[in-house]
């Protein structure tokens, strides 16, 4: 079983819909991160968090640490929002370095 | 300002054969990583380098090495290369770490290795 789990690992929808995409992992963290990547692979860090919730623009991103659990939540999806969203954590067990374990990520497409 | 930059964007090796990769992190950043993504994959930590010493080291054989400059910059070196290798190398550059040991990291474009 892999330490960070995704779901869906595909997700279509029409524009303006609400989006979801779950991140559940099984290890102590020190933060988690949602990353953006576009075709071609450059990968954009969106948010960084530890505790609580995290909005910036159209996106927010939540976290349950008791549960080991994150969402990230698209409002009003554009088109343009289509991209692989990968989740990845630092693990407590590798404090000291910046190891990031990854998801396998959520490709997502907003249909217009 | 320069982001995280890497060059070359794409390379094609011929199985057996070395390669160098090269990384320039965020001006006055320390730290640099480097991670592996096979296509369809989620990124593969390879190694992490801060102030010019390596501080982590992932599940990867000892053909991968890489170092880390005076100006921060890095290397990342594959020797006696595999058709298992080809992937997406990306580097990632952070400034320093917060005191709960969150690390904001900030990555380059990758780059693309074949190997034929």
């Amino acid at each position: 079983k892999n330490e960070v789990e995704q779901s869906p690992q595909n997700l279509t929808a029409q524009e303006g819909e609400f989006i979801t995409i779950n991140c559940s992992y099984s290890v102590g963290i020190s933060a988690l991160h949602w990353l953006q990547q576009h075709p071609g692979g450059g990968i954009v860090s969106l948010f960084m968090l530890s505790s609580g919730k995290k909005k910036h623009g159209r996106l927010i991103a939540t976290i349950n640490i008791q549960e080991k659990h994150s969402s990230l939540h698209i409002t009003a999806s554009h088109p343009r929002d289509s991209a692989v969203y990968i989740c990845a954590v630092q693990a407590l067990s590798n404090f000291g370095n910046e190891k990031l374990t990854f998801g396998t990520g959520t490709r997502l497409t907003i249909i217009p | 300002d320069a982001g995280v930059t890497q060059s070359p964007t794409h390379l094609i090796k011929t199985r057996g054969q070395h390669v160098t990769l090269r990384c320039s992190p965020i001006s006055g950043h320390k730290s640099v990583s480097w991670y592996q993504q096979v296509l369809g994959q989620g990124p593969q930590f390879i190694f992490q380098y801060y102030e010019k010493e390596e501080r982590g080291r992932g599940n990867f054989p000892d053909r991968f090495s890489a170092r880390q400059f005076p100006n921060y910059s890095s290397e990342l070196n594959v020797n006696a290369l595999l058709l298992g290798d080809s992937a997406l190398y990306l580097c990632a550059s952070s400034l320093e770490p917060s005191r709960q040991g969150m690390y904001e990291q900030y990555f380059g474009p990758g780059t693309r290795l074949t190997v034929t």
